[in-house]
């Protein structure tokens, strides 16, 4: 099993540009997860899945927006990135249960100019 | 809104002493979790606390729960090199999604 896996590791977007960030996880996990890491301030979550078709915001939703159209996938997306968005993007997964052991997978580092 | 405070935010310590990380959270929780991250890494699960009074081990580390002071400590017993990370404790807060609130992270150093 690859686990939690992130697509791109890296990427350089200058401001008002879009992308997509990819988040794919082979373990059959229900729930899904988008955080942000800046320094010294912990990870934040940005939005979440609790299945298929559904999503919700987290603490800092504004400016991403994400789609859960496979069960295995979890995409955010940046509509127009701006410089506050610079930061370490991380995917996390579990399954359905009683306790919340999130998987993370490896990051994204965003830099945007 | 569920706050939850990591102490010391950076410690650095010698080799073979013993130190405490302690995870304080603002509302009624059973459950929080440690992880561990290295430098430019993802993060890695350590413990799963699940109630009141829980102590699990794992090596040099041993992590507890104090729901009703609604504390979590991480112990280092002996600390060795490889112990340098950043360690994070996260709170369940209950709500619908298991959504989890981290703390800022403990950024330890271990020096030989």
């Amino acid at each position: 099993n690859a686990g939690v896996t992130q697509t791109p590791k890296f990427r350089v977007l200058k401001t008002g540009q879009s992308m997509t960030l990819l988040c794919a996880q082979d373990m059959n996990h229900e729930y899904m997860y988008w955080y942000r890491q800046d320094p010294g301030m912990g990870l934040r979550l940005i939005h979440y899945s609790v299945g298929e078709g559904t999503t919700a915001k987290g603490e800092v939703p504004d400016g991403y927006n994400v789609s859960r159209l496979k069960k295995q996938n979890f995409l955010l997306g940046l509509e127009s990135a701006a410089p506050s968005q610079t930061s370490v993007y991380f995917c996390a997964s579990k399954p359905r249960g009683w306790y919340n052991e999130q998987f993370f997978g490896p990051g994204t580092r965003l830099t945007v100019l | 809104e569920l706050k939850v405070e990591q102490n010391p935010l950076f410690l650095s310590m010698q080799e073979g002493k013993n130190y405490t990380i302690y995870c304080n959270y603002s509302t009624t929780s059973d459950r929080l979790y440690w992880y561990r991250q290295d430098p430019g890494k993802s993060l890695e699960s350590l413990f799963v606390l699940l109630s009141n009074g829980a102590v699990k081990q794992e090596g040099r580390l041993m992590a507890s729960l104090d729901t009703k002071a609604r504390l979590s400590t991480l112990h280092i017993t002996a600390a060795v090199h490889d112990l340098s990370a950043t360690y994070f404790c996260a709170v369940d807060s209950l709500t619908s999604g298991s959504r989890l609130t981290f703390g800022e992270g403990t950024q330890l150093t271990v020096n030989p």
